[in-house]
């Protein structure tokens, strides 16, 4: 089946440097990927969506400079935290759907996730 | 908007016995829903969707869901729960026009031996 891959998958730095995050699909090709972003013993909220080849798509409240991400190719998104503080702590996950599956096989509609990555600002 | 509510935060039940995870849902148009469980530290994994056809949806590690309409409800049901079901189990839902997955706020299912 398809496989997300997430790297890394815990991260500790300092406040006020950069994180990047890769997600790769390993067996599929995915215009589309997601960031999502979990609380500890809370929801995923939705973050942005990753378009490739264009800009992502933030949701409301999501600071587009904080958290800057590039879809550079069908099977890789980044999410680069910038400037990171503290409240950023969090656990980050991706998700990509394969774009190849069409409508009424078994892996339509279906979002594969990442493992995730904790990310600890000290 | 679109929405998921999954009114419980926890519940526990014994090994062997049936259990129900609730989920209720708001969306325009016809709903695209989903189960996955999340393992500690770990992503989510895919358990089954409801997007058209028969109500009653079966997935994986014996699980169930049945979608109904009037209650815009879509409940995950297993007949016989094991320990090792013990997760963090969302229910998710897309609307239709919409390329975005909402989940809810989690429901921790402890199984005791």
């Amino acid at each position: 089946g398809a496989v997300v891959s997430q790297h890394p998958s815990r991260v500790i730095c300092k406040s006020g440097t950069s994180v990047k995050i890769e997600c790769r699909s390993l067996d599929f090709q995915a215009t589309t990927m997601f960031w999502y972003r979990q609380f500890p013993k809370q929801s995923l909220m939705l973050m942005a969506t990753s378009n490739e080849g264009s800009k992502a798509t933030y949701e409301q409240g999501v600071e587009k400079d904080k958290f800057l991400i590039n879809h550079a190719s069908l099977t890789l998104s980044t999410l680069t935290v910038t400037s990171a503080h503290p409240e950023d702590s969090s656990f980050y996950i991706c998700s990509a759907r394969d774009s190849r599956v069409g409508q009424g096989r078994s892996g339509a509609n279906v979002l594969t996730f990442g493992a995730g990555s904790r990310l600890t600002v000290l | 908007a679109q929405s998921v509510a999954q009114p419980e935060d926890q519940v526990n039940v014994a090994e062997g016995n049936p259990l129900t995870v609730k989920c209720t849902y708001s969306v325009s148009g016809n709903p695209y829903l989903f189960w996955y469980v999340q393992y500690p530290n770990r992503g989510l994994q895919f358990l089954l969707k409801y997007i058209t056809g028969d109500n009653l949806v079966k997935g994986s590690y014996g699980f169930e869901a049945e979608f109904n309409k009037s209650q815009t409800s879509f409940h995950l049901k297993k007949p016989s729960a094991l320990v090792s079901d013990s997760a963090l189990y969302f229910c998710a839902v897309r609307g239709g026009a919409t390329n975005k997955l909402i989940f809810g706020t989690g429901t921790l299912l402890a199984v005791q031996p």
